[in-house]
């Protein structure tokens, strides 16, 4: 089945400093990519859907400066947590989506392991 | 606000019950229904997923039965075991693929 790794799967850092998480399609080529944020016990939300060799697109209320998603290639999206705050800490998701012809319509989203993030 | 409302918060159900999830939305749009389930500190999981035009699928121990002019789907968990303790989140996906979640549904399965 596709597999979609994160890294790192946890990682604790400093107020104020920047923090990158990785998001890799292992054994397909992703033309989609999401980045969700989920609290404890709480639901997943979605923060931006990022396509390949373009801008990623944001959902309302999420900061695109303090969020930087990058996909440059079909199996790597990465997400840039920038000038991290406490209230960034969350478990971070992406999920990776295949193209069926020209639109991921119909198309499953196959989920990353997560990443935990606690800003101190 | 939430696009897919999902019940119970969350259910006990000893070991061989049923367990039952339902799901709700409205946005018509919407053209494909999965089910994730999520164990503590890791990624969702597909667990099962219906298209609009079948009212129910089967897979081994997990049914969705699926309405859509109440537009409404639910799941079943048929002889719970208790590695199916885990958070159940039903999702539709719009033609945009944008996938809505539930608030999820923390199922305990008691030996």
């Amino acid at each position: 089945g596709a597999v979609v790794s994160q890294h790192p799967s946890w990682v604790i850092c400093k107020s104020g400093t920047s923090v990158k998480i990785e998001c890799r399609s292992l054994d397909f080529q992703a033309t989609t990519m999401f980045w969700y944020r989920q609290f404890p016990k709480q639901s997943l939300m979605l923060m931006a859907t990022s396509n390949e060799g373009s801008k990623a697109t944001y959902e309302q209320g999420v900061e695109k400066d303090k969020f930087l998603i990058n996909h440059a290639s079909l199996t790597l999206s990465t997400l840039t947590v920038t000038s991290a705050h406490p209230e960034d800490s969350s478990f971070y998701i992406c999920s990776a989506g295949t193209s069926g012809g020209s639109s991921i319509y119909y198309d499953e989203q196959f989920f990353g392991p997560g990443t935990r993030l606690t800003v101190l | 606000q939430q696009q897919v409302k999902q019940s119970p918060q969350s259910l006990i159900v000893q070991k061989g019950g049923i367990s039952i999830i339902n799901c709700a939305y409205e946005n018509t749009a919407f053209d494909y229904f999965p089910w994730y389930q999520q164990f503590p500190g890791k990624g969702p999981a597909l667990l099962i997923a219906i298209r609009p035009d079948v009212s129910e699928k089967k897979e081994g121990r997990f049914t969705i039965s699926f309405n859509k002019s109440a537009k409404q789907f639910s799941l079943h968990i048929m002889d719970s075991q208790p590695g199916d303790s885990a958070t159940y989140f039903c999702a539709a996906t719009d033609s945009w693929g944008k996938l809505q979640f539930g608030a999820g549904t923390q199922v305990v399965v008691t030996p």
